[in-house]
């Protein structure tokens, strides 16, 4: 399977702990985003990264989450001190140039208790 | 900043009928836009993209979209269903945010009910 993959597939935390998030893109794909989807909105943007750089973040990152991608390959996303407003569909993509088609991955579902 | 509104929240119709989902964006540059679709259980799948050139682009399963750039629209289209169409269907589009960007972003989606 060549598309993008995701780890874990759910997560169910209680408030307050720490929780991560894999994600691997596509082996050639150098631009990698991550989104949030909760119930009846669309995906929305949290942070992009173009190999190694995270060049973009949305205002809806809170600086209890921080995503990483080191070596330009996969990445990781973080939420620190989870709220139960986090539950949400964490979904990452990943595309060959900027204006390019995303690819999306299953997505990882965080439910906070 | 650019937004993606979708006129219909739930679209309930019988096979073989036809299908027209409304997109609107508002945003005042170049824009690239799509349809991704979510089969139940499924990840977001691209549908059909428009670049450039023909306004009128086909994507996988029969569907397409016209692009009317005066209208700010990107309506898919289908002209007889199938209740293996029974998905959520996203509209979105690809601007330039700034500082060297490109920002996707979503409508809320129209979930699709197919009743055979």
């Amino acid at each position: 399977d060549t598309g993008v993959s995701q780890d874990p597939r759910h997560k169910i935390t209680k408030r307050g702990q720490n929780v991560t998030f894999r994600c691997d893109p596509i082996s050639e794909h150098n631009r990698l985003y991550w989104y949030r989807q909760t119930l009846g909105q669309g995906p929305e943007f949290l942070t992009y990264f173009q190999n190694e750089a995270q060049l973009e973040k949305s205002r809806l990152l809170s600086d209890r989450f921080s995503a990483e991608r080191p070596k330009g390959s996969f990445s990781t996303l973080e939420i620190q001190r989870t709220e139960q407003g986090d539950s949400a569909m964490y979904l990452c993509a990943s595309s060959l140039e900027i204006s390019d088609t995303q690819y999306f991955g299953p997505g990882t579902r965080l439910t906070v208790l | 900043a650019q937004s993606v509104s979708q006129h219909n929240h739930h679209v309930i119709l019988s096979e073989a009928a036809s299908l027209e989902l409304g997109c609107n964006y508002s945003y005042g540059g170049t824009v690239n836009l799509f349809w991704y679709v979510q089969y139940p259980g499924q990840h977001l799948q691209l549908l059909l993209k428009y670049f450039s050139g023909d306004p009128l682009v086909k994507g996988i399963k029969g569907f397409e979209a016209e692009f009317i750039k005066s209208k700010f629209s990107f309506n898919l289209r289908k002209p007889s269903v199938q209740w293996s169409d029974t998905a959520e269907y996203f509209c979105a589009v690809n601007g330039y945010s700034g500082a060297g960007s490109y920002q996707l972003t979503f409508g809320k989606g129209t979930k699709l009910s197919v009743i055979p």
